[in-house]
């Protein structure tokens, strides 16, 4: 019974193409996010999402763009991707937005754009 | 942001005590310390949160002294599972700053 899920957990594609990455959470909680983990193994976090209300938008390229249709959603479509794309990206999501409540983290979905 | 240093890496024998120490000196009062495990190919998993003084679950312990400019994740008895890195992150209970995760410690556990 997965708490958070993500799909798909491999996407591999090339440079221009647009892709989406689909994340759900059946926990119940309030906000939802997106991290990305590089090669180097740095997580950062991307957006933030609050009852389908974006909060934090950490200068991402506008060529991603988070939908939360509800807040159990929160999808993430990436236009003309480039290679500096290819990374781990996160879904995660918790209680509230209170730093207190923790981050409950799908497996992820590793993109390779070639 | 109150910044985190950790040892990049431990290494321990099964079924030592594995203590990881986290140094935030320019912590605030209003942060929580809050550590995290992740294991390859998954996402991060809570492990405890603190505020002060001494923290623990079934998992692990958390120790904080008093001027909380540090932190120390216990790990009872860690075995070869436990192999994963560790992060300590630093925050404040304000959703609009983002939780920044630092890089880490890599903790291999030898059979």
């Amino acid at each position: 019974d997965t708490a958070v899920s993500q799909t798909p957990k491999y996407l591999v594609t090339q440079m221009g193409n647009d892709k989406s990455i689909k994340c759900e959470q059946n926990l119940g909680h309030d906000t939802m996010y997106w991290y990305k983990q590089d090669s180097k193994k740095f997580l950062k976090i991307m957006f933030s999402y609050n009852n389908k209300e974006l909060i934090i938008n950490e200068t991402v390229p506008n060529r991603f763009s988070p939908k939360s249709p509800d807040k159990a959603h929160l999808n993430l479509h990436i236009n003309s991707l480039e290679l500096g794309d290819s990374a781990v990206y996160f879904c995660a999501s918790s209680q509230d937005r209170g730093y207190n409540s923790p981050l409950h983290f799908g497996n992820g979905t590793r993109l390779t754009v070639t | 942001l109150a910044k985190t240093t950790q040892p990049i890496s431990m290494d321990s024998y099964e079924g030592q005590e594995v203590n990881i120490t986290c140094s935030h000196n320019n912590i605030a009062t209003n942060d929580y310390i809050t550590w995290y495990q992740q294991f390859p190919s998954q996402g991060p998993r809570f492990i405890i949160q603190g505020y002060k003084t001494k923290v623990t679950n079934e998992v692990a312990s958390l120790f904080i002294p008093a001027d909380r400019k540090s932190s120390t994740l216990s790990l009872p008895r860690v075995s070869l599972s436990d192999t994963a890195v560790y992060y300590c992150l630093v925050a404040r209970n304000s959703g609009n700053t983002p939780l920044v995760f630092g890089k880490g410690t890599r903790l291999s556990v030898i059979a």
